[in-house]
């Protein structure tokens, strides 16, 4: 069953521009990550953030986490063509077996020079 | 560089007949996952393996068999592909299993005829 759902679905923007994607899922998580497929290609792993989080930072890169809301968002800023990808957060669930990463359908992100 | 590393890219076989995907490591990681990823669509993880302990996840279809001879292999035999099983397959190593982040390989696209 899916847990987590991006939202956008898609999203297009100008190079130089700020990107926001969210995540939001259903039950209790350990933790959540963030993951970036280029097209036909395998994920890259982004940022993990834990439950006792709230926000973290990776260059360009800024995840929060709201347990409370069940919701997460990845802010991309100054924004670059290289960046165009699609973006899925993961979940586990508290009490899921170990090692069950649960995908959302994840956000396409278009970065146009 | 370590990596993950996933033969073949590209995948033809006929409908019922067996086909065999390979995935090696060099990153000496404990756990290797094999993942389904149909078109805009979320990955979807089919079994991960911790050393030699196989986890099957409880809506894989018998279909799927995976075997792990050693630490670096790992292999998703499908045993009579149906039209359904056409999807991209994702292999995926973490040092342990979540919350560690997973390194993935770029995919085998399998297209059944």
């Amino acid at each position: 069953s899916q847990q987590g759902e991006e939202d956008p679905q898609a999203l297009s923007i100008q190079e130089g521009e700020n990107a926001t994607m969210n995540c939001s899922y259903k039950t209790s998580i350990n933790n959540l990550q963030w993951y970036r497929q280029n097209s036909g290609r395998g994920l890259v792993h982004l940022i993990l953030i834990r439950s006792n989080e709230r926000e973290k930072h990776s260059g360009r890169l800024r995840v929060t986490l709201d347990t409370s809301k069940k919701s997460s968002s990845l802010l991309i800023t100054a924004s670059r063509a290289a960046d165009t990808a699609s973006y899925f957060c993961a979940t586990d669930a508290e009490g899921g077996s170990q090692g069950n990463l649960i995908f959302g359908k994840g956000t396409k992100l278009s970065v146009k020079p | 560089d370590a990596m993950v590393i996933q033969n073949p890219r590209y995948q033809v076989t006929q409908f019922g007949k067996p086909v065999t995907l390979s995935c090696s490591q060099t990153l000496n990681h404990n756990v290797m996952y094999w993942y389904q990823q149909k078109s805009s669509q979320a990955p979807k993880l089919l079994f991960h393996y911790y050393d030699k302990d196989f986890n099957n996840e409880a809506d894989t279809p018998d279909n799927f068999q995976s075997r792990r001879p050693n630490t670096s292999f790992c292999f998703l035999d499908i045993r009579s592909p149906g039209l359904g099983d056409a999807a991209m397959y994702l292999c995926a190593t973490s040092r342990h299993r979540f919350p560690y982040e997973q390194y993935f390989g770029p995919g085998t696209r399998l297209t059944v005829t």
